[in-house]
């Protein structure tokens, strides 16, 4: 079964800041999407940045960017120039490829990300 | 705005009672997930539904539990005689059928059972 682990529960940036936030996963698939989605406080989970893992060049988005490391099962957040906005909780999705008829998310356990003026 | 809509958003209730909460996901969504979600951890599948056939369901989804889609638009999940165990955020996703589609959240429904 597939896993995701996020092995840091908490971190804390200043703003303008880069921050770096960590991901782990287990599979034996080759083919997979993995995703970054924030939570705010009392807020609607939204989806930050997508990578598939066929794709060797990692993801952007604006601010936003992935290392993905697929030898490593290893798939990290750069947040740079760090707005207070951008405080939240962090979760770390991996998601089967289509050929298996699921799509359902397996998420890690979060990290929460501080910003601080 | 993700344009999937929960309710209630609220909800506390007695032991041995039961609830049922409402997904209105938008038209494109033809796939429809639920999760749950308990403090400090990730969502957890629950399970899913294409257009109004319920195609996946976890094993946290128990003999308690009950969803349905009736016309492929919006989604209900019913808990039976709850317990305090199942005090957590419900969640809600749509997506539309190409695989390479984003989920969309909805703001969850926190249930409190007492």
């Amino acid at each position: 079964a597939q896993t995701v682990t996020q092995s840091q529960p908490e971190m804390s940036v200043q703003e303008a800041e880069t921050v770096t936030l960590s991901c782990t996963y287990d599979t034996s698939e080759s083919d997979y999407y993995l995703f970054w989605y924030k939570q705010p406080p009392s807020r609607q989970m939204i989806l930050v940045i997508r990578q598939e893992a066929y794709k060797q060049q990692n993801a952007t988005e604006n601010r936003f960017s992935v290392n993905f490391q697929k030898a490593a099962k290893s798939f990290s957040l750069k947040i740079s120039d760090s707005q207070l906005g951008d405080a939240a909780m962090y979760f770390c999705a991996y998601r089967s490829p289509p050929a298996y008829n699921t799509d359902k998310l397996i998420f890690g356990t979060g990290t929460r990300l501080q910003v601080f003026p | 705005d993700t344009g999937v809509s929960q309710d209630p958003r609220h909800k506390i209730t007695k032991r041995g009672q039961n609830v049922t909460f409402r997904c209105d996901p938008i038209s494109e969504h033809n796939r429809l997930y639920w999760y749950r979600q308990t403090l400090g951890q990730g969502p957890e599948f629950l399970t899913y539904f294409q257009n109004e056939a319920q195609l996946e369901k976890s094993r946290l989804l128990s003999d308690r539990f009950s969803a349905e889609r009736p016309k492929g638009s919006f989604s209900t999940l019913e808990i039976q005689r709850t317990e305090q165990g199942d005090s957590a955020m419900y969640l809600c996703a749509g997506q539309a059928l190409t695989p390479q589609e984003t989920q969309y959240f909805g703001p969850g429904t926190r249930l409190l059972v007492l």
